[in-house]
């Protein structure tokens, strides 16, 4: 299965910071690029999402760039709250495997 | 809208035994999707279903098997259980397959085996 790496594996951030997670991915054939949060005991909820056609996307607090031909994106979070603390999962889709997800950011913001 | 609904929450079974989860979608999607998660592996993806057909299977042995019905809600099974199997089994519903498409999470089922 084609991977896509996430880094960092975690990351402390002051309230009011702006953590940045980064993904690469390998298949060219995915054009579809979903965020996940998780809180323990839950699933997997989706956040924001992009496609290639536009370098950056706006949601709320989170933003998403997108830079095709380095096949890279990355999620930053505008005046983080200690509520984003969570585990963030970039992945992608369009290829034969349904979504294939990094392997995930334990973020931590502290008060 | 009810969203995805995964049943047990909670399973403890023993070595060999076989499981059976059950996977309700979202009203109005016709795909469903099943991915382990593991502290180790992260999120694998198991096989994809839409209109009662597997559309791909990831990199999992002939012991993880699934099925759809009309209603499309769906059910994965898993034989002759071993403890590697222990994880976190979630189902993602969506409109389209694919994985291009906005697909929703269940709370999963957590399975461990002894």
């Amino acid at each position: 299965q084609q991977q896509v790496k996430q880094s960092p594996q975690s990351l402390i951030v002051q309230k009011g910071g702006i953590p940045i997670i980064n993904c690469a991915y390998e298949n060219t054939a995915f054009d579809y690029f979903p965020w996940y949060q998780q809180f323990p005991g839950k699933g997997p909820a989706l956040l924001i999402a992009i496609r290639p056609d536009v370098s950056e996307k706006k949601e709320g607090r989170f933003t998403i760039s997108f830079n095709k031909s380095a096949k890279q994106f990355s999620l930053h979070i505008m005046d983080s709250q200690p509520g984003d603390s969570a585990t963030y999962f970039c992945s992608s889709g369009g290829g034969a495997d349904g979504l294939t997800f990094g392997k995930g950011t334990h973020l931590i913001i502290q008060p | 809208k009810a969203g995805v609904t995964q049943t047990p929450r909670y399973l403890i079974k023993t070595r060999g035994q076989q499981v059976t989860l059950s996977c309700s979608p979202i009203s109005g999607h016709r795909s469903v999707s099943w991915y382990q998660q593991t502290p180790g592996q992260g999120l694998q993806f198991l096989f994809e279903y839409f209109s009662e057909t597997q559309r791909n299977k990831g990199n999992f042995p002939g012991r993880f098997s699934g099925r759809q019905f009309s209603n499309s809600r769906s059910e994965m099974n898993v034989s002759t259980l071993e403890l590697g199997d222990s994880a976190l089994y979630l189902c993602a519903s969506s409109l389209e397959p694919g994985g291009n498409t906005e697909a929703f999470f269940g709370q999963g089922t957590r399975l461990t085996v002894v």
